[in-house]
């Protein structure tokens, strides 16, 4: 069964970096996953699209600060120089057989 | 630029019928590399995937919700339509349209849909 987990929370300061965890449930780890954030009272938005290679993708307008890679089965969101607006809700995602999987999301917290 | 628009009622009766629609802004629906997704939030709850469309009509659907959900998509009016039948509590959410490549790549504003009498 296609399941993604994630931490419930990460922090940091602000300027500094955070790094997010999402890991491919057994026999998927060649899976590749889309971050999205959403910020408080907001929508969500794409990242990035990030392959089981490491190499990534991300959607128009986001920052050179957030990126992504990849270890086995885990797929990771960094964002590096943390700022105030970063302050949000990840969730990974991914897809098979026709069918979409979201992570259970990460909050990050900006100290 | 925002390219999905979501539309529909706000409030829906218990077993009736929630009706959305998706307008694609950018003409994309006829591109054969994407998918068309609705997925739906309960407040304060992470995104649940509903079921999603290719713009010649294969479907897919969540298997919890397969027996109740209905897509399909007008290309000649850039429109994708979601029909969820039966509803109960249990179905209020903020829906959203997505664009999807394999994984979502885009994503509506979204739309709240209150299922109360």
């Amino acid at each position: 069964q296609l399941v993604l987990t994630q931490s419930p929370s990460a922090s940091a300061s602000l300027g500094a970096s955070v790094k997010v965890t999402c890991t491919l449930s057994s026999g998927h780890s060649d899976y590749a996953i889309a971050w999205h954030q959403q910020q408080p009272e907001k929508g969500p938005r794409y990242l990035m699209r990030v392959n089981s290679d490491g190499s990534h993708t991300k959607g128009d307008g986001i920052p050179d600060r957030f990126s992504g890679s990849s270890s086995g089965a885990e797929r990771y969101l960094i964002i590096s120089n943390l700022q105030s607006e970063d302050e949000a809700e990840y969730y990974c995602q991914t897809w098979g057989s026709g069918f979409y999987v979201f992570g259970t999301g990460t909050t990050v917290t900006v100290l | 630029q925002l390219q999905l628009q979501e539309s529909g009622p706000g409030l829906v009766k218990p077993s009736e019928t929630l009706s959305l629609t998706c307008t694609v802004a950018d003409g994309s629906i006829n591109n054969s590399s994407y998918f068309w997704g609705w997925i739906r939030q309960p407040p304060g709850k992470g995104p649940e995937w509903i079921g999603s469309i290719s713009h010649s009509g294969t479907t897919y659907s969540n298997p919890s919700l397969k027996s109740r959900v209905t897509i399909f998509v007008d290309a000649s009016e850039n429109q994708v339509s979601l029909k969820l039948s039966s509803v109960t509590a249990a179905d209020t959410a903020v829906y959203y349209c997505a664009k999807t490549f394999g994984v979502v790549v885009a994503w509506g504003q979204g739309t709240l849909v209150t299922v109360s009498s």
